[in-house]
């Protein structure tokens, strides 16, 4: 089946660093969505994406939709010890309007 | 409005036993999901309904039924639980927007 790879699987990185991560497909999307979830609950949706190109701001948190179609990245600025969790990217494949595809996840931990 | 809520949050069976997680949602959602998380795999998609009446298979079916008699409504069943179905089950509704919203989760170990 379709199958999103994300990466870095997990990163470590100091408080009021800045982080990046990326999601890639091997086939088009046409929406790309990122979530998080924190430990022990359901994830959460931060960003939409809806156009190749598109660049979307949440907060301290920016995401992109590859020029390409098949990856899009996620940059979190100054980062807080809220910030641990997983992040998944996600979206419908091909032909479909609602059946969501997630990636594996990147795993971040923020120490002080 | 509570959102989508799901109960059991944990549940120890034995192989061969059957159980019915339970789901709602009280935001008037067509659209409703059963997923799966393992570790390292992310979520799977398990069976969906986009309204009442109708479900469909999504990646991983095998060893689950479903059912949507009401909007409401869309419980998972495990008929004979096997070990490889120990995992964290997560529902999940939408509306007419992307956005799904995701219950807290039911966490099932299949001894």
């Amino acid at each position: 089946g379709q199958q999103l790879n994300q990466s870095p699987q997990s990163m470590f990185i100091q408080e009021g660093e800045d982080v990046s991560m990326n999601c890639t497909s091997s086939s088009i999307f046409n929406t790309w969505l990122w979530y998080k979830q924190d430990p022990g609950e359901g994830p959460v949706l931060l960003i939409a994406l809806y156009k190749a190109g598109e660049l979307t701001s949440n907060g301290r948190l920016t995401a992109q939709f590859g020029i390409t179609r098949k990856d899009s990245f996620l940059n979190i600025s100054a980062s807080i010890p809220s910030d641990v969790g997983i992040y998944f990217c996600a979206g419908p494949p091909p032909g479909t309007a609602s059946k969501l595809t997630f990636g594996t996840g990147t795993r971040l931990q923020v120490t002080l | 409005n509570a959102g989508v809520t799901q109960t059991p949050k944990f549940q120890v069976l034995k192989t061969g036993q059957s159980m019915t997680l339970q789901c709602a949602q009280d935001m008037n959602h067509e659209y409703m999901s059963w997923y799966r998380q393992d570790p390292g795999m992310g979520l799977r998609l398990i069976h969906y309904s986009v309204g009442a009446g109708i479900t469909d298979q999504g990646e991983v079916p095998n060893g689950y039924n479903v059912s949507r008699s009401t909007t409401e409504d869309f419980p998972l069943r495990l008929l004979s639980a096997a070990p490889s179905q120990t995992s964290v089950y997560f529902c999940a509704s939408k509306g007419y927007q992307e956005t799904q919203y995701f219950g807290p989760g039911t966490r099932l170990l299949v001894l």
